[in-house]
């Protein structure tokens, strides 16, 4: 049973305009929260991090909202850029410090 | 660039071979993570090692798949007896200290004929 959910397998953007991606999560434990970008036939790169006492973490152009109740986690980037276009993880931090990904969202952001 | 380096990139085994994949973590990171993806799949958690020790092996097969990280030389993932289901992209990733962000390789994509 899949503990992380990121329930739209793909998303399309107009560059300029918001995107959002959303990630739910079943397990109340965890206490730490990632996103992770990942093109083609690379490794994936860390992006941005919540942790649960907060709410909100922003990066420039990347904000990681965290609804704790809803168990919900959303990532907006703003304004998007044809550069954002790949796949986006959003992981939890399991008790050894392993990471529990979702199986991703495919943003693609078009000039 | 002492990023985190991963080799073979590409590596194509026919069924009953054996399949060995290296990880060189990022320079002065003892920590190193293995994750599997299958197609159209996120990563899954394999094991966790630090220099010699085994931390968290839950996610790895019971059988066949075995991992170490001496302490000299790069962290190996040995696959025995390899099958078609073994065909995935294999990431480590490498960490300096326990619960600090962890940094991917390129990954090694396992090809099983």
């Amino acid at each position: 049973d899949q503990q992380v959910k990121q329930n739209s397998p793909s998303l399309s953007v107009q560059e300029g305009r918001i995107s959002i991606l959303n990630c739910d999560y079943t397990n109340s434990m965890f206490d730490y929260f990632l996103w992770y970008k990942k093109y083609p036939a690379e490794g994936p790169t860390f992006l941005i991090s919540i942790s649960s006492i907060k709410d909100k973490n922003e990066d420039g152009r990347f904000t990681v909202f965290l609804n704790k109740s809803a168990k919900h986690l959303s990532l907006h980037i703003v304004p998007s850029q044809p550069g954002d276009s790949a796949v986006y993880f959003c992981a939890e931090r399991g008790s050894q410090g392993n990471l529990i990904f979702g199986k991703g969202t495919k943003l693609s952001v078009k000039p | 660039n002492a990023g985190v380096m991963q080799n073979p990139r590409h590596l194509v085994r026919r069924r009953g071979q054996e399949a060995r994949l290296r990880c060189s973590p990022m320079k002065g990171h003892s920590h190193v993570y293995w994750y599997r993806q299958l197609p159209e799949e996120g990563l899954k958690f394999m094991v966790y090692l630090q220099k010699e020790n085994i931390i968290d092996e839950s996610g790895m097969p019971k059988e066949r798949f075995s991992a170490e990280f001496p302490k000299e030389g790069p962290s190996i993932l040995r696959i025995q007896q390899v099958v078609r289901g073994d065909s995935a992209a294999y990431f480590c990733a490498s960490q300096g200290q326990r619960k600090e962000t962890q940094y991917f390789g390129p990954g090694t994509r396992l090809l099983v004929l």
